[in-house]
C-alpha cells in the first residue's frame, strides 16, 4: 500500500528558531498533499494544501509566513514552522492520496516542543 | 461552515462486545467517507471507506453509511483490547478540492 514518511518524528527547537518538516511519498506520486496540526485530545485541523508546483492553499487563519509550505517535487512536500514559539508546539502530520477512489494516507507525524 | 460530528465518548465495551460509532455531516453533497483509528501519539490510519449508502464489511469492522439521514457510522465486533483508540469520521466533499473534514472523534475503551 501507500506510504508516506515523515521526518522527523519528534524534535524540541528554542524560540525563535524555524524547523523544518518534511513528508514523503514512497512509492507513488503525490500531485496534492495536506498539512495538519492536532493539539492533545483534539481532533486534525487542515492548516493548508500542498500542490505540487504552485503555492500552498492555506486554511483561514492559518499564517502563511509562519507556516512556509514547498512542494517541489512529485514526492517531497516541506513545512517550516518559522519563529516558533511555545503555542506552536503541536503534532503536525502529512498526508497524500495515490489517486482517486484511494484513501488518504498519513504520516507518523512530528511532535514538535517549542521551548 | 461544513461539519462532521461525534460523540467524544469514552464509548467503554467489554471484550467481545460489538462497538458501535456514530457520525453525522452536515454538507449533503458529501461524496466520500472514512473511518481512521488514532491510537494516543500516533498518526492516523485508514480502517475503512465508504462511498455508496448500505453496508460494507471488512474483517470485523463494518461501516454503514445513510446519505438521506447524513449519517455514516462504525461497527466494530468481537472488540479487541487493542481496539481501544480513537476513531475518527472523515468526510470529503465533492467541490473542496479533495480536501477532509475531520470530526472531534470518538475515544473507545475495551475492557478485559
Amino acid at each position: 500500500g501507500a506510504v508516506v514518511s515523515q521526518h522527523p518524528s519528534r524534535v524540541i527547537c528554542k524560540s525563535g528558531t524555524s524547523v523544518k518538516i518534511e513528508c514523503r511519498s514512497l512509492d507513488f506520486q503525490a500531485t496534492t498533499m495536506f498539512w495538519y496540526r492536532q493539539f492533545p485530545k483534539k481532533s486534525l485541523m487542515l492548516m493548508a494544501t500542498s500542490n505540487e508546483g504552485s503555492k500552498a492553499t492555506y486554511e483561514q487563519g492559518v499564517e502563511k509566513d509562519k507556516f512556509l509550505i514547498n512542494h517541489a517535487s512529485l514526492t517531497l512536500s516541506t513545512l517550516t514552522v518559522t519563529s516558533a514559539h511555545p503555542e506552536d508546539s503541536s503534532f503536525y502530520i502529512c498526508s497524500a492520496r495515490e489517486g482517486e477512489g484511494a484513501g488518504y494516507t498519513f504520516g507518523s507525524g512530528t511532535r514538535l516542543t517549542v521551548v | 461552515q461544513k461539519e462532521v460530528e461525534q460523540n467524544s465518548g469514552p464509548l467503554s465495551v467489554p471484550e467481545g462486545a460489538i462497538a458501535s460509532l456514530n457520525c453525522t455531516y452536515s454538507d449533503r453533497v458529501s461524496q466520500s467517507f472514512f473511518w481512521y483509528r488514532q491510537y494516543s501519539g500516533k498518526s492516523p490510519e485508514l480502517i475503512m471507506s465508504i462511498y455508496s449508502n448500505g453496508d460494507k464489511e471488512d474483517g470485523r469492522f463494518t461501516a454503514q453509511l445513510n446519505k438521506a439521514s447524513q449519517y455514516v457510522s462504525l461497527l466494530i465486533r468481537d472488540s479487541q483490547p487493542s481496539d481501544s483508540a480513537t476513531y475518527l469520521c472523515a468526510v470529503k466533499e465533492r467541490a473542496a478540492g479533495n480536501k477532509l473534514t475531520f470530526g472531534g472523534g470518538t475515544r473507545v475503551l475495551v475492557k478485559p
